[in-house]
């Protein structure tokens, strides 16, 4: 079975610092990985995805993901937050047989400034 | 392109009624699926349908049901709600073989 595990519930950290957002996988098949960003009550925005091909992926935004299938993880990270950046973010893996996500428990990023 | 929409946006049920949430997918989408997003559980599928099939299902009692209409239109059903029903219901939808699923903004559901 597969299973997401996202170890940091909560990441405070001042406007323009860097951020890691860290995400562990397990699955015993090919993955689909995936990086989620929900803004206070409203649904889920896809912010990066990882089908196959480089290992590192980045977003328009200024965010990035690399995975590494031998530690199983797929960290997002940025250089440097805006307090816009203020969200939830969730790490959620498929297998692409169908198109049932597995999501972790999710991130607050709260950005002070 | 539109979005996903959902409605209602917000729905408040007595315990041992029913509801239904209508969810309408990005134009050209054959894959909807649902989800439940609470506090305590995080966000768990429920279930997915593809051109009017049901192609997976998540770990839900029977009293979560669903179906989609021929424009892909899905709805889907919970019958005799519980408290523990109270959630952030949300629909995405999905391409063909895109494996990438977009989100509506969700239908709260708050049971009393």
């Amino acid at each position: 079975a597969q299973s997401v595990t996202q170890l940091d519930s909560q990441v405070p950290v001042f406007e323009e610092a860097p951020v890691e957002l860290r995400c562990n996988y397990s699955s015993s098949v090919s993955v689909y990985l995936f990086w989620y960003v929900q803004y206070p009550n409203q649904g889920l925005q896809l912010l990066l995805k990882y089908l196959s091909g480089s290992t590192l992926v980045k977003s328009i935004n200024g965010f990035e993901a690399e995975f590494n299938k031998s530690q199983t993880s797929f960290h997002l990270r940025k250089p440097s937050v805006h307090i816009s950046d203020t969200a939830e973010y969730f790490c959620a893996v498929s297998d692409g047989a169908t198109n049932k996500l597995i999501f972790g428990t999710g991130t607050l990023l709260a950005v002070q400034p | 392109k539109a979005g996903v929409t959902q409605t209602p946006r917000y729905l408040i049920k007595t315990r041992g009624q029913q509801v239904t949430l209508s969810c309408s997918p990005i134009s050209g989408h054959r894959s909807v699926s649902w989800y439940q997003q609470t506090p305590g559980q995080g966000l768990q599928f429920l279930f997915e349908y593809f051109s009017e099939t049901q192609r997976n299902k998540g770990n839900f009692p029977g009293r979560f049901s669903g179906r989609q209409f021929s424009n892909s239109r899905s709805e889907m059903n919970v019958s005799t709600l519980e408290l523990g029903d109270s959630a952030l219901y949300l629909c995405a939808s999905s391409g063909d073989r895109t494996y990438e699923q977009y989100f509506g903004p969700g239908t709260r559901l708050t049971v009393t």
